[in-house]
């Protein structure tokens, strides 16, 4: 069956201005995580939902930075006025279910270059 | 300690060899762990799930000691396809439903 879906694949910004980033997870999953990656650093974990909710906000870097999920399936990862330091790769992951066993399935990611 | 701590290497070894990599983690409570694997610009895939005592698949060996807390990854028989990024994966401590990826081990095999 088709995996996790992420777009755009590259997005280009000018500094300021607002991105949204799209995720859509393997269907029957309801975990869904965001993670960051920067260029030769390991992965941030960002936010995760349950559903619909999101239990743990904490990992997201700013309040320019929002999440939401609707429907327990696509996911948006919202920054606004983004700054040069949010290039990096935005991963969405999708699981059966949040916790001890379920191993995450990635998708290819969004490659955001912020000028 | 750190939630999750890899020797970030380059581990280079030949092809044939044997290499093996740790990972420590801090939440005693974890009882899944898992090892991924990232090519050079690629996501994260999924190459072991370590639920007990290890796992065997092939020629990868994933071992956990829960006194230590750490777990390991063997590579038996290193290809040059090996070479990659291998990030070992963990539950927060506090909170299982966060996984907590680590900074990744990168293994150079060269014929």
């Amino acid at each position: 069956g088709a995996g996790v879906s992420q777009s755009p694949s590259n997005k280009v910004t000018e500094k300021g201005k607002d991105v949204e980033l799209r995720c859509d997870p393997i269907s029957g999953h309801t975990a869904l995580y965001w993670y960051r990656q920067s260029l030769g650093q390991g992965l941030e974990f960002l936010i995760y939902f349950q559903g619909n909710s999101a239990p743990d906000k904490s990992g997201l870097p700013s309040d320019r930075f929002s999440a939401e999920r609707t429907g327990g399936s696509v996911s948006t990862l919202t920054i606004q006025r983004t700054q040069q330091e949010d290039s990096a790769v935005y991963l969405c992951a999708s699981s059966h279910q949040t916790g001890n066993n379920s191993p995450l399935h990635f998708g290819n990611g969004t490659r955001l270059t912020v000028t | 300690r750190k939630e999750v701590e890899q020797d970030p290497g380059p581990f280079n070894v030949p092809e044939g060899a044997t290499v093996a990599f740790n990972c420590t983690y801090s939440n005693s409570a974890s009882q899944s762990f898992f090892w991924y694997r990232q090519d050079c610009r690629k996501e994260p895939k999924l190459l072991m799930s370590v639920y007990s005592s290890g796992n065997e698949d092939g020629r990868f060996t994933a071992q956990l000691n829960r006194a230590s807390q750490y777990i390991s990854l063997l590579i038996r028989d290193s290809k040059l396809s090996d070479s990659a990024t291998y990030l070992c994966v963990v539950p927060k401590r506090g909170n299982t439903d966060k996984l907590i990826f680590g900074t990744g081990t990168r293994l150079q095999v060269f014929p």
